[in-house]
């Protein structure tokens, strides 16, 4: 496609619960970033991806967060045994990397996928 | 944490008029971003500035930079009701780190 695709879109999920994720991000994009929104804020940074290597990992909130790019395009993020404050938006935003050029830094996002933890 | 802080953090205006968001930061920055986030979507890029920059122009967009005071504007010139969203700013080096962001609400 021509754009950040984020499935599901919606997704409720019972407290302890595990949930997966997924973003296609734009074809040839090396660097993929991953946020939660909670309502009302802005995008709070997760992790970052360089192709298949994940370089920055240090806004998970815990270790029941855990992502993966293993062939360098799409992306899952697994929330393990949710919590009720895990509820948010979760964006995935991809970027040309170091390749890009002047654009490299750029990021273009999916529309999202909004978790309700109950 | 985050490293922009939008000012005001709501701005309510009349079609027409212009529109000015703050912006401040707290570390060095390549380059600093503003994007648009319509109500239940992803983020837009609206523009990207670079730290040896000083003022820079996209249609009735006008974002400046100001790196000693770690602060950028963006000024939205004859607002229109489309122009209702949140808008954010960006800094950081390869990880663009976003602020709180600003709600517009532009009047028909």
């Amino acid at each position: 496609g021509a754009g950040v695709s984020q499935s599901p879109r919606y997704k409720v999920a019972k407290r302890g619960q595990d949930v997966a994720l997924r973003c296609d991000p734009i074809s040839g994009h090396v660097s993929l970033f991953w946020y939660q929104q909670a309502l009302g804020q802005g995008p709070e940074f997760l992790t970052y991806f360089q192709n298949e290597a994940q370089l920055d990992k240090s806004g998970l909130p815990s270790d029941r967060f855990f992502a993966e790019r293993p062939e360098g395009s799409v992306s899952t993020l697994k929330i393990q045994r949710t919590q009720q404050e895990d509820s948010a938006v979760y964006l995935c935003a991809s970027s040309p990397g170091l390749a890009g050029g002047l654009t490299k830094n750029i990021q273009y996002f999916g529309a999202g996928t909004r978790l309700s933890v109950l | 944490s985050q490293q922009g802080e939008e000012d005001p953090q709501a701005l309510s205006i009349q079609e027409g008029e212009n529109a000015t968001m703050n912006c401040s930061y707290k570390t060095s920055i390549n380059n600093l971003q503003w994007y648009r986030q319509n109500s239940g979507r992803g983020l837009v890029h609206l523009i990207l500035i670079r730290s040896n920059e000083r003022e820079k122009h996209s249609g009735r967009l006008r974002v400046t930079l100001d790196t000693s005071k770690k602060s950028s504007s963006l000024l939205i010139t004859a607002s229109r009701a489309a122009d209702t969203a949140s808008y954010f700013c960006a800094g950081g080096s390869y990880i663009p780190t976003f602020g709180r962001g600003t709600s517009l609400i532009v009047h028909p």
